[in-house]
């Protein structure tokens, strides 16, 4: 199966700040990584698929790069509604992995 | 609209089966290229994908629940069922069920609210 590890596993940030993760898989999966965004007691929203395309009606404060084994997300200008804990998941191959998440809090 | 609602027990016996339906609506599972699937949360823990059924029957699963896991669909209902064996209490967690549009492979793009199940004698 391939691991998928990313990083931090949480972050503190203020509003208006830039914020980075990555997520690092164990072997080559070209593009097919995808981005969610996870709020208390909700489900996934999928922000981001084929590493770096916004789904219909995410804002583009969000955006992702990557390819091969390495990938970033990135919330240029950090919003309230931000705060929540993000998931990346790659669906090169079966099984389908998820990062183990990277809880956003405020500073 | 593309809406996908979980059901079933909220609390099960270990050793015992679960069952649990996912009945959804804005799609059908006859079209092609699409797809739905299981995955689950523990409380506090990161997401673990679990089962996928695709259009044409295709299913697949995580080779670490395989032997345990039954995913079948009714496309006249407009619903996938997961069963899922000899449960544990480290099953305890969510389950979700979510939706897929880009043939094999693909990310999920709706999901539903999910289902807690406590696993607990």
């Amino acid at each position: 199966a391939i691991r998928i590890t990313q990083s931090p596993s949480s972050l503190s940030a203020s509003t208006g700040d830039r914020v980075t993760i990555t997520c690092r898989a164990s072997q080559g999966i070209s593009s097919y990584l995808a981005w969610y965004q996870q709020k208390p007691g909700k489900a996934p929203k999928l922000l981001i698929y084929a590493a770096s395309t916004l789904q219909s009606g995410v804002p583009s404060r969000f955006s992702g790069s990557g390819s091969g084994t390495d990938f970033t997300l990135t919330i240029s200008c950090l919003q309230s509604e931000d705060f929540a804990t993000y998931y990346c998941q790659q669906y090169n191959s079966y099984p389908l992995t998820f990062g183990g998440g990277t809880k956003v809090e405020i500073k | 609209q593309i809406t996908l609602k979980e059901s079933g027990p909220t609390l099960v016996k270990p050793t015992q089966t679960l069952t649990l339906t996912c009945t959804f609506s804005g799609f059908s599972l006859s079209t092609s290229g699409v797809g739905v699937g299981w995955i689950r949360q523990p409380p506090g823990k990161a997401l673990e994908w679990l089962a996928l059924i695709y259009w044409d029957d295709d299913k697949r699963y995580s080779p670490s629940l395989k032997s345990r896991l039954t995913i079948t669909k009714d496309t006249s209902k407009n619903q996938v069922v997961l069963t899922m064996t000899n449960m544990d209490p480290v099953d305890t967690a969510t389950y979700y069920c979510a939706h897929s549009s880009g043939s094999y492979l693909d990310a999920f793009d709706i999901w539903g609210q999910g289902t807690m199940v406590t696993v607990s004698s």
